[in-house]
């Protein structure tokens, strides 16, 4: 079973349209929970990290959240630039390192 | 300009043949991680070290080897055991283990001919 799952796997959305990107996880002892965007080819670059429920941190158009169970990644008025592949993960009370869902894939459509 | 540098970025590889692959960082980070990134797979942890001289398996470690003999650099090597190794690799480093950011390369890109 999956620790930390994405959804949509893929997002289409019309410049200017709005959406969410879910990253829920089933650990326990969440310690932080972090936010990448990676282009094709390329490493990924760090966005956020957030440490405890209700948390929110902003960046541009991406405003990422935290619950209990999920995070959301809110992009408002996206622009065709913001295509790329965002992915989540998270670290947890245990031994291993961060534990990465397998991302979600935005496309802008000007 | 601090950061992570991998190489070389494309790699070719003959069957049979064991190949490294290059990550140094100057950020003074004492974790370091390689991960490998098959399409729709996510990235998947093959070894970490926290400090030098020590490195642990991760979930897909039959294979590969590393060795962390200086703080900056953490090279992976690819076995003639790894039956698939085509894939996407990328090197991290981060200040403490999982506490903070991770830091990613570029990435490179093996291939076997």
């Amino acid at each position: 079973e999956d620790q930390v799952t994405q959804s949509p796997e893929a997002l289409r959305l019309q410049e200017g349209e709005s959406s969410s990107l879910n990253c829920s996880y089933t650990v326990s002892g969440l310690r932080g929970l972090f936010w990448y965007r990676q282009d094709p080819g390329k490493g990924p670059e760090f966005l956020f990290t957030l440490y405890s429920a209700g948390e929110e941190k902003e960046k541009e158009r991406l405003k990422a959240t935290l619950t209990k169970k999920e995070s959301f990644l809110h992009i408002t008025a996206p622009k065709p630039e913001d295509s790329a592949t965002y992915l989540c993960a998270v670290f947890y009370s245990g031994n291993t390192p961060l534990v990465f869902g397998k991302g979600t894939r935005l496309s802008v459509i000007a | 300009d601090g950061g992570i540098t991998q190489s070389p970025k494309y790699l070719f590889r003959k069957e049979g043949q064991n190949v490294t692959l290059s990550c140094e960082q100057n950020l003074n980070h004492d974790a370091m991680y390689w991960y490998r990134q098959d399409p729709g797979q996510g990235l998947r942890l093959i070894y970490y070290s926290q400090i030098v001289n020590d490195f642990q398996k991760g979930d897909i470690a039959e294979g590969y080897s590393v060795s962390r003999e200086k703080k900056e650099s953490f090279p992976l090597t690819v076995t003639s055991a790894q039956k698939n190794p085509t894939a996407f690799y990328l090197c991290a480093s981060s200040m403490y283990r999982g506490l903070t950011e991770a830091f990613f390369g570029q990435g490179t890109r093996l291939t076997v001919v």
